[in-house]
């Protein structure tokens, strides 16, 4: 079953404009972080912003916000003022709990492209 | 250096060969992961390790991929009789720990061809 969707496969937002790109997730676990990363053309991951399952508050970071609805397992990124600059891949993760040796590692959602429209 | 970093960046090799990637993670990180990026598509996960240790190798896509890590730091994943499905970009990961709350930072990857 899919653990993360990302129901966006292309976006477009005009230069200056917000944007909200979609991500949901599946899990049984309680503790657990999402994650969204940016791959530009270049093809380098970048971490961008981090949201805690027991974080009260949504995580912002700059022009980057992460709208955290936990009764519905959706987690959001917001990007406030888009530039050219943020033409790229953008990728919702997800790792679960802590130190589970059979099944540890991040899970990736397939993507959205944004492309920032001048 | 400041981040990770994977050897060689690009590699094109014949159909059959074997194939050796190279992931120097970040000073002081423990954990650190491979996974494979196919033109246009998602990350696929391949193999994590704690220090040394992998305690997963369920997402290596064939008994031709093996990975090791040795001294805690650098990670070297060997593809042996290479095909043309192996043809992806290579991305190697590094975080300061396995806590759930430990965002993790890549490499530029390995695009590897092969023909």
């Amino acid at each position: 079953a899919q653990k993360i969707t990302q129901t966006q496969p292309g976006m477009f937002v005009q230069e200056k404009e917000a944007v909200t790109l979609d991500c949901t997730y599946d899990t049984s676990d309680q503790s657990y972080g999402l994650f969204w990363y940016k791959q530009p053309s270049s093809g380098e991951m970048i971490f961008l912003i981090y949201q805690g399952s027991y974080d009260e508050q949504n995580a912002t970071e700059g022009r980057y916000s992460l709208n955290f609805q936990k009764a519905r397992k959706s987690a959001n990124l917001v990007i406030s003022a888009s530039q050219l600059g943020d033409s790229a891949m953008y990728f919702c993760a997800m790792r679960e709990g802590q130190m589970k040796t059979s099944y540890d590692k991040v899970i990736f959602g397939p993507g959205t492209s944004l492309s920032v429209i001048p | 250096g400041a981040g990770v970093s994977q050897s060689p960046s690009n590699k094109v090799t014949e159909k059959g060969k074997d194939v050796e990637l190279r992931c120097d993670p970040i000073s002081g990180h423990t954990a650190l992961y491979w996974y494979r990026q196919s033109l246009g598509q998602g990350l696929e996960f391949l193999i994590y390790f704690q220090g040394n240790s992998a305690p997963d190798k369920s997402g290596l896509p064939s008994d031709r991929f093996s990975a090791e890590r040795t001294g805690g730091s650098v990670s070297t994943l060997t593809i042996q009789r290479t095909q043309q499905e192996d043809s992806a970009v290579y991305l190697c990961a590094s975080s300061l720990t396995l806590h759930s709350n430990q965002p993790q930072h890549f490499g530029d990857g390995t695009r590897l061809s092969i023909l």
